[in-house]
């Protein structure tokens, strides 16, 4: 029944490493974020794609790269982790199909870096 | 640029009424949402403004003036559940959407 799905909840690793964060979503949705929210809890958007087409790219490192295998998926890799990485990503998605194209947030990666 | 303005903290009390302020620049705008956040969790959808007035949903209700480049959120009949942080985000005509830092607001006995 979840609607927008992350995967791994919380993901601790070292400085150097690479990882990547999955998302799904099950709501038919045309269009899927990731967002960064910091320490501060200030919820800053980093990529949208629709339709397996990026439409947003923030200005984040080029160690960030979103990948979208089809619509209902946007995965997140990060090369070359660093210290400032540390957050919660949150990936969401919307849909044509609602009027006010309201996201829906997943449940939120916790990423921390050592 | 695309500032997105809000109280950092704010305190109330159960029973009480609270209302959360919002300004944004209006350039390209193109919808203005209200989303509660838990602490450790997902924010969730309260509400969506994208013409002048006063959208009610049950003890919530949010209010936009496009002119002025401002809204509020109105939570009254405030419960300790209540508790949380209250983003305001607005949506620009790209589609990109911008929040704001959020709203902690605590509700006290």
């Amino acid at each position: 029944d979840t609607a927008v799905s992350q995967t791994p909840k919380y993901l601790v690793t070292q400085m150097g490493n690479d990882k990547s964060i999955k998302c799904e979503q099950n709501l038919g949705h045309d269009t899927m974020y990731w967002y960064k929210q910091d320490s501060k809890k200030f919820l800053k958007i980093m990529f949208s794609y629709n339709n397996k087409e990026l439409i947003i790219n923030e200005t984040v490192p080029n160690r960030f790269s979103p990948k979208s295998p089809d619509k209902a998926h946007l995965n997140l890799h990060i090369n070359s982790l660093e210290l400032g990485d540390s957050a919660v990503y949150f990936c969401a998605s919307s849909g044509l199909g609602d009027l006010t194209d309201t996201q829906y947030f997943g449940p939120g990666t916790r990423l921390t870096v050592l | 640029g695309q500032n997105i303005d809000q109280p950092t903290e704010m305190t109330a009390t159960e029973g009480a009424i609270v209302q959360i302020n919002c300004t944004y620049q209006t350039s390209g705008f193109n919808g203005l949402f209200w989303y509660q956040q838990h602490a450790g969790e997902a924010p969730t959808f309260l509400s969506y403004n994208v013409l002048d007035g006063l959208e009610e949903k049950g003890r919530f209700s949010s209010f936009l003036s496009r002119s002025k480049g401002y809204s509020y959120l109105l939570l009254k009949e405030l419960q300790m559940k209540d508790s949380a942080s209250y983003l305001c985000a607005v949506r620009f005509n790209n589609n990109d959407m911008r929040f704001g830092a959020g709203t902690r607001l605590t509700v006290k006995p």
